[in-house]
């Protein structure tokens, strides 16, 4: 069966270093994307993607990059983690299509915490 | 700008009661999406429905019912009988056709069914 998949599940690290989030989907979707949720709050968009080779920043894109190298991978990295990024991380993905969007599917989540 | 107001952020209910969770949103768009997803205590994000602007047919779905109204910008979730197994957060989402892909969350509410 076709899933989304995130790694690590769990991730404690310290301020300043650099992080990657893995996210891999085998939906063959084209569209990607990270969000962030915080204690108490809804998700927020960090970074999207219509493609391979396509990025667009999302409302809190602030300190976080991503690529596109394949349909699969959408990798979310922390250029220097700070405090302020522990949160609990979503990867979702989505078809495209003649209406321009789809469902979204999110995987499992990654816990992060920033020390 | 959109938009999606949860203005319950806590509901509290006996097993067995029908609870309404409300979700109003803002968009200026003329063709967008909304979304109810259920997030368990395990922490995954579970999706339930998803209505387009040009259907305001409302839904019924075992327990679940769904009632959109576009002259008032909601999208409220019923939930029938409600079980202990219900208690979640359940955030509303709303994509426009302009963004495409994109979803902009409320913050949840929390539903908790007590036996």
């Amino acid at each position: 069966d076709a899933e989304i998949t995130q790694s690590p599940r769990h991730k404690i690290t310290e301020t300043g270093r650099q992080v990657t989030l893995a996210c891999h989907q085998t939906w063959n979707h084209n569209n990607m994307f990270w969000y962030r949720q915080d204690l108490g709050h809804g998700l927020r968009l960090i970074h999207y993607s219509y493609g391979v080779q396509d990025t667009n920043k999302g409302e809190v894109s602030d300190g976080y990059s991503v690529s596109r190298s394949n349909t699969e991978d959408l990798p979310l990295t922390l250029e220097s983690a700070a405090s302020s990024q522990t949160s609990v991380y979503f990867c979702a993905s989505s078809e495209s299509s003649g209406a321009g969007f789809e469902t979204q599917y999110f995987g499992p989540g990654t816990r992060l915490l920033v020390l | 700008a959109q938009k999606v107001t949860q203005a319950q952020t806590e509901i509290s209910v006996v097993e067995k009661e029908d609870v309404t969770l409300d979700c109003v949103y803002e968009t200026r768009d003329t063709t967008y999406y909304l979304f109810w997803y259920k997030q368990p205590p395990s922490g995954e994000l579970v999706f339930l429905i998803r209505r387009n602007s040009f259907d305001e047919q409302n839904e019924i779905s075992g327990r679940y019912s769904w009632n959109f109204q576009k002259s008032t910008s909601s999208f409220n979730f019923t939930i029938t009988a409600s079980q202990v197994v219900d208690s979640a957060v359940y955030f509303c989402a709303l994509s426009e056709s302009t963004n495409a892909g994109k979803s902009t969350f409320g913050d949840g509410t929390t539903l908790t069914v007590k036996p």
